[in-house]
């Protein structure tokens, strides 16, 4: 099974500062590869597909890069409604979520 | 719009199965591409995947939970239904069941799981 290692599993960043997830395969994935935002007590909401596509109705703020086994996840600009735990998701092989990271607001 | 909503007893004995049903509304489970998954959230801690169930039928399962889970489907109620059977407290989670679309021709990139359900709480305990 494809095991994802993301990190950090926590931050804390003032509001503006660019932040910036990342999330590695154990495998290579191709851009098979997804970003999830979860506000406490809430669903996940995916942010991006595709490794880098932002989905409809998601601010710019947030974007994607990467392929292969390394995958990255920025928030240009920190917001306060940005404090949420943030998940990659892998669909190459079934699903696996990473770990997690749990953004706080300085 | 699609839109999920997860049912079952918040409450299950150890040894016994847990049974959730997903009712879907604003799409049809049998719509080609669609991939009806089943997750869940220990708490505090992060996501884990069941298994899916895909529009034509078929359906997969996490390695880890496989022995134990079966994802099916009603056509006629629209519904996809997850049991997981020989409970104990490790299973005690919080529930979602979410869909994707499959592949978006702009892109060719396969979407992401874009609608949720609130979530259902089961605690596993006598």
């Amino acid at each position: 099974a494809i095991q994802m290692t993301q990190s950090p599993s926590s931050l804390s960043a003032s509001v503006g500062a660019r932040v910036t997830i990342t999330c590695r395969a154990s495998q290579g994935i191709g851009n098979r590869l997804g970003w999830y935002q979860q506000k406490l007590g809430k669903a996940p909401k995916v942010l991006i597909y595709g490794a880098s596509t932002l989905q409809s109705g998601v601010t710019s703020r947030f974007s994607g890069s990467g392929s292969g086994t390394d995958f990255t996840l920025t928030i240009s600009s920190l917001q306060p409604e940005d404090s949420a735990t943030y998940y990659c998701l892998q669909d190459y092989d079934f699903f696996t979520f990473g770990g997690g990271t749990k953004v706080e607001i300085k | 719009q699609v839109q999920l909503q997860e049912s079952g007893p918040g409450l299950v004995k150890p040894s016994q199965t847990l049974s959730l049903t997903c009712t879907v509304s604003g799409a049809s489970i049998t719509s080609g591409g669609y991939y009806w998954s089943w997750i869940r959230q220990h708490p505090g801690k992060g996501l884990e995947w069941i298994g899916y169930i895909y529009y034509s039928g078929s359906a997969y399962y996490s390695p880890s939970l496989q022995s134990r889970v079966t994802i099916s489907r009603d056509t006629s109620k629209n519904q996809f239904s997850l049991k997981l059977n020989s409970v104990n407290a490790a299973d005690t989670a919080v529930y979602y069941c979410a869909s994707r679309r499959g592949v978006d021709t702009a892109t060719g990139y396969h979407y992401g799981m874009d609608v949720w359900g609130q979530g259902t709480a089961v605690t596993v305990s006598s």
